[in-house]
């Protein structure tokens, strides 16, 4: 069975004090991994896809990695309105939905 | 560009009644999902749907119903309504599996 293990659940950072998001994973089969952005009240936004071992991401403050185990978010000189809740999110090779973690909810402060 | 669009928003229910929350995509996207979101819980998959059709149960299927008789529309069916159901419902759609999904903004549901 797919599991997606999220940590820290909650993080509190200061306006510019980088720090990182985990997600661990068991699957059969990796296929692809997901992250999402959700702000409270509204539906997740998708950040990135992994493919594969050594791969990497950037968007803005925002960078993800990914071993045969893990992801990282990056965060780098995070501003308050990064604050959100961060879902990673796994697809296997078999099979067409993704599984969620429960999610690291960021909060950043001025 | 509406996306993925649920309605209602908000809605009250008394155990034992009945509704089914709306979904509709104008991306033309094949695949469509059902997702409940529960406080600390993330989001664990209801149904989901490959194509006009064709629908599949996901983990926590029981309580619900889905049809999918065109593209756009995915509704979700509650019967027979329960505490247990009171949750954040998100519909979502994806062009192709394994891409990203775009996701509604949720339907908050209370059972009382």
């Amino acid at each position: 069975e797919d599991q997606v293990t999220q940590s820290p659940e909650a993080l509190r950072l200061q306006e510019g004090e980088s720090s990182s998001l985990n997600c661990s994973y068991t699957v059969s089969g990796l296929r692809g991994l997901f992250w999402y952005r959700q702000d409270p009240g509204k539906g997740p936004e998708f950040l990135f896809t992994l493919y594969s071992a050594g791969e990497e991401k950037e968007k803005e403050r925002l960078k993800a990695t990914l071993t045969k185990k893990e992801s990282f978010l990056h965060i780098t000189a995070p501003k308050p309105e990064d604050s959100a809740t961060y879902l990673c999110a796994v697809h296997q090779t078999s099979g067409s939905r993704l599984t969620f973690g429960e999610g690291t909810q960021l909060t950043v402060n001025p | 560009n509406a996306g993925v669009t649920q309605t209602p928003k908000f809605r009250i229910l008394k155990i034992g009644q009945s509704m089914t929350l709306q979904c509709t995509q104008d991306m033309n996207h094949n695949y469509m999902y059902w997702y409940r979101q529960d406080p600390g819980m993330g989001l664990k998959l209801i149904y989901y749907s490959v194509g006009a059709g064709i629908t599949d149960k996901g983990e926590v299927p029981n309580g619900y119903n889905v049809s999918r008789s065109t593209t756009e529309d995915f509704p979700l069916r509650l019967e027979l309504a329960a505490p247990s159901q009171t949750s954040v419902y998100f519909c979502a759609s994806s062009e192709k599996t394994g891409r990203g999904y775009t996701f509604g903004s949720g339907t908050r549901l209370t059972v009382v």
